[in-house]
């Protein structure tokens, strides 16, 4: 079964802290690679993408390691607004191009 | 920043009725997706639509399921007679890219809750 697994947590973590997430996908042909956040009952909303060369957003790096099927998500000087659970999401090749989700990761940034 | 919208917020319906859950995808967006989340559990991949036609449905998109893209601009889920099993939220996506196989994020609407009595 083609799952994608991820610590549930959850991380309680003060402001300003540092914070990473991992997550391992089962299927090796995948192709595309997300992470989304999800507030509380709401919809999950793109974080960013991960590159094989691994990207940054501001405070947010991503990293991918293909040969271990391994994805993390590194979290800089910790706000508050960034409480939430965050979704670790793959494409798999399979040609239907529907996105495959972990169960999430909540963090609870406190002041 | 274009957006996804979906229509009602809160559905709640008897079961045995049919339900109809409205979209509307970002308007270049060739390719449509809808998902559900059942409360405390993980996002799950209902169906996608691409050139008017199914391109990709899982075990969950039974019989009971059906989509439809009425016009130009709705893109619809359709459940004919609920279950008590159906009651979640109704997550409806777009992408753009010129090909199926295109990376582009898919972007999601903020969702249609469910609720079979």
């Amino acid at each position: 079964r083609k799952e994608v697994e991820q610590d549930p947590g959850p991380f309680n973590v003060p402001e300003g802290a540092t914070v990473a997430f991992n997550c391992t996908y089962s299927n090796s042909a995948s192709q595309s690679f997300f992470w989304y956040r999800q507030d509380c009952r709401k919809e999950p909303k793109l974080l960013m993408s991960v590159y094989s060369s691994g990207n940054e957003d501001g405070r947010f790096t991503a990293q991918l390691n293909r040969a271990s099927q391994y994805i993390s998500l590194l979290i800089r000087d910790s706000k508050l607004s960034d409480s939430a659970t965050y979704l670790c999401v793959v494409n798999e090749d399979t040609g239907r191009r529907a996105l495959t989700f972990g169960s999430g990761t909540r963090l609870q940034v406190q002041p | 920043e274009p957006e996804v919208t979906q229509t009602p917020s809160h559905q709640v319906t008897q079961m045995g009725q049919e339900v109809i859950l409205r979209c509307v995808p970002i308007s270049n967006h060739l390719y449509f997706y809808w998902y559900r989340q059942i409360l405390g559990q993980k996002v799950e991949f209902l169906v996608s639509f691409y050139n008017n036609e199914i391109s990709e449905k899982s075990e969950i998109f039974d019989d009971q399921f059906s989509v439809e893209r009425p016009d130009g601009s709705n893109f619809t889920l359709k459940i004919r007679s609920t279950k008590l099993e159906d009651s979640a939220m109704y997550f409806c996506a777009s992408r753009g890219g010129d090909t199926v196989y295109s990376n582009q994020p898919q972007h999601f609407g903020d969702g249609t809750r469910l609720s079979i009595l």
